[in-house]
């Protein structure tokens, strides 16, 4: 009954190969985002998706590409891996979006290793 | 632009000792203001909430007030435990964006 799930939980890839993050929620929500989290925490947001829209697209290569095939599912493609993508991926939901305060659900993470 | 300026960590406390974690931030308009613990090898779990100036938010026995005079959100404990050893994260959300401090790694010894 996890609420916000990813798959896979660890990555390890070589340099230049395309790898996808999937992501699940089933708590109902509208929205999801992906974050991308560096090595010293510092917390960062991608993409967010509202209804399946992008809504927010912040500046990421374009070798990363969201897919959002319905409310529930959020996933992440990334092309022609590079070392510095080495991260730790979250994924996240909520309710809605805007100016109220809509709690927002993290998944547990997906640690992504390129050599 | 929005941002969330956090006190660097870590931060080693022994057990039962106060905790204040600074937050100050930056917005325009009126955000509402998080803090976030993630405990190691999890994701982020919300802590407390404040959604107006003066608001206090609380939850486990922390606790931290909106102080829009101070634009400030510092979050605060009076006896702290093993347990709340984790990294703590200060967020805001304005106009759609959610905006998160770099995260303070709190470590308290038995």
């Amino acid at each position: 009954d996890t609420a916000v799930s990813q798959t896979p939980k660890y990555l390890v890839t070589q340099m230049g190969n395309d790898k996808s993050i999937k992501c699940e929620q089933n708590l109902g929500h509208d929205t999801m985002y992906w974050y991308k989290q560096d090595s010293k925490k510092f917390l960062k947001i991608m993409f967010s998706y509202n209804n399946k829209e992008l809504i927010i697209n912040e500046t990421v290569p374009n070798r990363f590409s969201p897919k959002s095939p319905d409310k529930a599912h959020l996933n992440l493609h990334i092309n022609s891996l590079e070392l510095g993508d080495s991260a730790v991926y979250f994924c996240a939901s909520s309710e809605g979006y805007g100016t109220y305060s809509y709690e927002q659900y993290f998944g547990p993470g997906t640690r992504l290793t390129v050599t | 632009g929005d941002s969330v300026t956090q006190m660097e960590g870590p931060v080693t406390l022994s057990e039962e000792a106060f905790l204040t974690i600074n937050c100050t931030y930056t917005a325009t308009g009126y955000p509402s203001l998080f803090w976030y613990v993630q405990y190691p090898g999890e994701g982020l779990q919300l802590l407390l909430k404040a959604t107006k100036a003066d608001d206090k938010g609380s939850n486990k026995g922390f606790e931290a007030t909106y102080r829009k005079e101070t634009t400030s959100f510092h979050l605060e404990k009076g006896s702290v435990q093993v347990s709340d050893s984790a990294v703590y994260f200060c967020a805001l959300i304005s106009f759609n964006k959610f905006y998160f401090g770099s995260g303070t790694k709190l470590n308290v010894k038995p």
